[in-house]
């Protein structure tokens, strides 16, 4: 299948801080990338939505202040945790699809944070 | 909004027995997904299904998708060691998915 690089895997970072994740479709085009948060044993919860050249979707209780997404290009989208807190300390995932809708996503490694 | 549940949410099995995940959505679905999450990676795309009363198979993984598109099971034939993980469906209203909250699968040799 297609390849998703999501970097870092894993950061430390001290609170108040701010933290960038990329997520770079390697080999296709992705005109959609989704970003994920799942705590220990939890399922994934979609935080937002990202379509390449437009502004981000966000799910209901996400702030967007808090956690910027920019989809500047096919194969880069990138995710800011602004001045973190312990409570965002968590596993981060993103995956993207070539198509809006309909087909499979592909995932990255996925970055865990914490905050310190 | 749009829920997805999955039950059971832990299962242990001896290595042999056969092993269900069923999936249910609050809302009517366009298709779903399947992914396997081993301890500690990511999620892995297993198979899409998308029309009403569907069934897919993968060597002894079987998908359906029921006749109304809310609901979704995964049967794993005589299980192995290696399917240990959790599963996850993820179910598509319009162009996002929203995943299930998940199965754990432990397969006890």
């Amino acid at each position: 299948g297609a390849v998703v690089s999501q970097h870092p895997s894993w950061v430390i970072c001290k609170s108040g801080t701010s933290v960038k994740i990329e997520c770079r479709s390697l080999d296709f085009q992705a005109t959609t990338m989704f970003w994920y948060r799942q705590f220990p044993k939890q399922s994934l919860m979609l935080m937002a939505t990202s379509n390449e050249g437009s502004k981000a979707t966000y799910e209901q209780g996400v702030e967007k202040d808090k956690f910027l997404i920019n989809h500047a290009s096919l194969t880069l989208s990138t995710l800011t945790v602004t001045s973190a807190h312990p409570e965002d300390s968590s596993f981060y995932i993103c995956s993207a699809s070539a198509i809006r809708g309909g087909t499979e996503a592909f995932f990255g490694q996925g970055t865990r944070l914490t905050v310190v | 909004g749009q829920q997805v549940m999955q039950i059971p949410q832990y299962q242990h099995v001896q290595e042999g027995e056969d092993f269900t995940t069923y999936c249910n959505s609050s809302t009517t679905l366009s298709n779903i997904q399947w992914y396997k999450q081993r301890p500690g990676g990511h999620p892995v795309f297993l198979i899409q299904l998308v029309k009403s009363g569907e069934v897919k198979k993968q060597k002894r993984l079987t998908f359906q998708f029921g006749e109304a598109k809310k609901n979704s099971s995964l049967h794993i034939t005589a299980t192995q060691t290696t399917d240990v993980g959790t599963y996850f469906c993820a179910g598509s209203g319009t162009y996002k998915y929203i995943f299930g909250t998940g199965t754990r699968l432990k397969v006890l040799a």
